[in-house]
């Protein structure tokens, strides 16, 4: 199956601070997804992009599949942006998400 | 509102005992799916299903068991838990025609084996 890599592990910013979270993928795939686990554990979907960029808020993400990376961009960061930042792709003709490890992000006052 | 509901939220059980944790989704998504949250481990697909009585393993179904007899619930089933098993449990409904787009999750059930 395809490996889903993504850095850094951890990320400690400044609030007001922006950051750059990398999502790498071992083959071509059609789906892949961001999401964040809040600190009580709750995971919300914030992006479905397979290809090209998406932009909600603060934050916004670009998919390059030929090049086999996403990233995922927070600007201005908010204590509320902590928590954990996961992404998941799968390959066509598969019906399995695969998860990265996560990047753990805290955001200081 | 849409949404994924887990019950129980939390749950602490002792080896052997059969418990069964609820997945219900009001969005009239065929596909659905349990995971699993370990430190260090991360997300682990449980089992899925593409839509009514049709399952299939995930990359840790040993231990576990669903069932997919209405689209709108997928209650995952342990039935001898095991010290093991002791997790955070997810699940997660999708849109889409591939059944894996734009997955909404669930709350989570942290389960405690003893």
């Amino acid at each position: 199956g395809i490996q889903v890599e993504q850095s850094p592990p951890d990320l400690i910013l400044q609030e007001g601070a922006n950051s750059t979270l990398r999502c790498n993928f071992s083959d071509s795939v059609n789906n892949l997804q961001w999401f964040h686990q809040n600190p009580w554990g709750q995971l919300i979907n914030l992006f479905y992009i397979p290809s090209g960029t998406k932009q909600n808020g603060r934050l916004s993400a670009t998919t390059v599949a030929t090049e086999r990376y996403s990233l995922l961009y927070i600007s201005s960061s908010q204590t509320t942006d902590s928590g954990v930042y996961f992404c998941a792709s799968k390959r066509g003709g598969y019906n399995k998400l695969i998860f990265g490890a996560g990047t753990r992000l805290a955001v200081h006052p | 509102e849409a949404q994924v509901t887990q019950n129980p939220r939390y749950l602490i059980t002792v080896t052997g005992k059969k418990l069964t944790v609820t997945c219900s989704q009001n969005m009239n998504h065929e596909y659905m799916s349990w995971y699993r949250q370990d430190p260090g481990l991360g997300l682990r697909q449980i089992y899925y299903s593409m839509n009514v009585e049709v399952t299939d393993k995930g990359d840790v179904p040993e231990g576990y068991k669903v069932s997919r007899k209405e689209k709108r619930n997928f209650p995952l089933i342990l039935e001898s838990p095991s010290p093991n098993q002791t997790s955070l449990y997810f699940c997660a409904s999708g849109a889409g025609s591939s059944g894996a787009n734009v997955l909404t999750f669930g709350a989570g059930s942290r389960l405690t084996v003893l």
